[in-house]
């Protein structure tokens, strides 16, 4: 059961332009979502998060908007460097206790290609 | 730099055999967390540590085992190796503000089964 998908597995996107890179979850205990980049042969890398009582979050060049009453995440880039090339995860998780959240359920990933 | 730190980052073994793979988590975090990534596959979470107890558990096989020590750096193992064990197997940390946190990860152990 995927509770975190990614439906778009590539993206391409001109230098320059808005990347926008969208996330869908079913489970509804789900309050806290996260963005992560990897390159290969490294580890994930946190960009950004946002907690399910806002919906929106901004840092720098990224931007996470959460839509609850859809399930629906997604993360706009702006502008789009060639750095930001990778493989991009949507990540969600929910308290257990006050030792903190569960573990993170992942999307598959979408893979971010920018063109200069 | 995430400040997670994985030994080793590559293995290479046959099946049947055993390994350990180490984690150091960034300094004054607590929680441990155990990921695995199979080819073209996201991250599936294996096991969790909190201040040297286990506290939760994912799609971690009865072969596999882990533990954190009282100097809070975790080690996960793998026993019985199979082909299908090969993957990259991340460690994460993570300090709790405020009942959420973010999960830092290490540079992960590339795992080879021959």
């Amino acid at each position: 059961d995927q509770q975190v998908k990614q439906n778009s597995p590539s993206l391409s996107v001109q230098e320059g332009r808005i990347s926008i890179l969208n996330c869908d979850y079913t489970n509804s205990m789900f309050d806290y979502f996260l963005w992560y980049k990897k390159y290969p042969a490294e580890g994930p890398t946190f960009l950004i998060s946002i907690s399910s009582i806002k919906d929106k979050n901004e840092d720098g060049r990224f931007t996470v908007f959460l839509n609850k009453s859809a399930k629906h995440l997604s993360l706009h880039i702006v502008p789009s460097q060639p750095g930001d090339s990778a493989v991009y995860f949507c990540a969600a998780s929910h308290p257990i206790s006050n030792f903190g959240n569960e573990k993170l359920t992942f999307g598959t990933g979408t893979r971010l290609t920018i063109i200069p | 730099d995430s400040g997670v730190t994985q030994t080793p980052k590559h293995l290479i073994t046959a099946t049947g055999q055993r390994v350990t793979l180490r984690c150091s988590p960034r300094s004054g975090d607590l929680s441990v967390y155990w990921y695995q990534q199979s080819l073209d596959q996201g991250l599936q979470f294996l096991i969790q540590y909190y201040n040297g107890e286990e506290r939760a558990k994912g799609n971690i096989l009865e072969r596999f085992s882990a533990q954190q020590f009282p100097d809070l750096h975790s080690e996960l193992n793998l026993s019985s190796l199979e082909l299908g064990d090969s993957a990259l197997y991340f460690c994460a940390s993570s300090v709790v503000v405020g009942g959420t946190d973010t999960q830092y990860f290490g540079p992960g152990t590339r795992l080879t089964v021959l």
